[in-house]
C-alpha cells in the first residue's frame, strides 16, 4: 500500500507562496495520480489538483491560476505551489494517491498523507 | 458552498441503522457520475470507506453501504458502533467548466 508524508513551513505571509512537498513510499511513483487536497479548520473538503508521471496536471477551476503541481521522480516526490495567498488559503492541506482511472467518475482517494497545517499570517 | 449537500449531523444508537444523505445536480451525481464516500475520525486524515457508489475497500466493514438514485447518493451505516463517530464526506466528478472533483459539506454523524 502506497504511503506519503506531507512537508513544508508551516506558516506563510499574506502574498507570499505557499510550498509543500508529499513524498512517496511504498509503491512506484509512475502508478497513480497524485492530488493535493485542503481542509479549513473544522470545514469541508476541496480537491486542488493532480499530476500524473507523465506531467499531465488537472487543476481546479477556482485555483488554476494560483496553483502549480510537480512531480520528481527521482526522490519519490511531488509538490505544490500556491501563490498570492490569503487567509483563505489557511488550511490542513493533504496529500492523496488515486488510481489511474477509465473513466473520470471513478477518480477516488485510496492512500492519503496524515496531513499539514498551513497558517497565513503575516 | 459546496456543490454536494450533506445534512450537518445525524445521530443514533448503537446497533440502530441511520443513512447519510449527498445531494447533487445534473452535472454531478445527477449526471450518472459514481459517488465516493470517506470517513474522518477526529484528528485524521479522510479514509476511503465507499467508492464507485457501492464498494467496499478491503478491511471496511459491510455495515457500510452505498447507493444512489437521480440526483443523490446515500451512506447506510447498520449496527451502530461507538467507533463510527467521525464525519463523513462523500466526493463525485463535476462536469462544470473543465471538470473538477468535488466534495460535500461533510456530515457529522453522532453515536448516543
Amino acid at each position: 500500500q502506497v504511503q506519503l508524508q506531507e512537508s513544508g513551513p508551516g506558516l506563510v505571509k499574506p502574498s507570499e507562496t505557499l510550498s509543500l512537498t508529499c513524498f512517496v513510499s511504498g509503491d512506484s511513483i509512475n502508478n497513480y495520480y497524485w492530488n493535493w487536497i485542503r481542509q479549513p479548520p473544522g470545514k469541508g473538503l476541496e480537491w486542488i489538483g493532480y499530476i500524473y508521471y507523465s506531467g499531465t496536471t488537472n487543476y481546479n477551476p477556482s485555483l488554476k491560476s494560483r496553483v502549480s503541481i510537480s512531480l520528481d521522480t527521482s526522490k519519490n516526490q511531488f509538490s505544490l505551489r500556491l501563490s498570492s495567498v490569503t487567509a483563505s488559503d489557511a488550511a490542513i492541506y493533504y496529500c492523496a494517491a488515486s488510481q489511474v482511472p477509465d473513466y473520470y467518475d471513478r477518480l477516488h482517494f485510496h492512500s492519503w498523507g496524515p496531513g499539514t497545517l498551513a497558517t497565513v499570517s503575516s | 458552498q459546496s456543490m454536494l449537500t450533506q445534512p450537518p449531523s445525524v445521530s443514533g444508537a448503537p446497533g440502530q441503522r441511520v443513512t447519510i444523505s449527498c445531494t447533487g445536480s445534473s452535472s454531478n451525481i445527477g449526471a450518472g457520475y459514481n459517488v465516493h464516500w470517506y470517513q474522518q475520525l477526529p484528528g485524521t486524515a479522510p479514509k476511503l470507506l465507499i467508492y464507485n457508489t457501492n464498494n467496499r475497500p478491503s478491511g471496511v466493514p459491510g455495515r457500510f453501504s452505498g447507493s444512489k438514485s437521480g440526483s443523490s447518493a446515500s451512506l447506510a451505516v447498520s449496527g451502530l458502533q461507538p467507533e463510527d463517530e467521525a464525519d463523513y464526506f462523500c466526493q463525485a466528478y463535476d462536469s462544470t467548466l473543465s471538470g473538477s472533483w468535488v466534495f460535500g459539506g461533510g456530515t457529522k454523524l453522532t453515536v448516543l
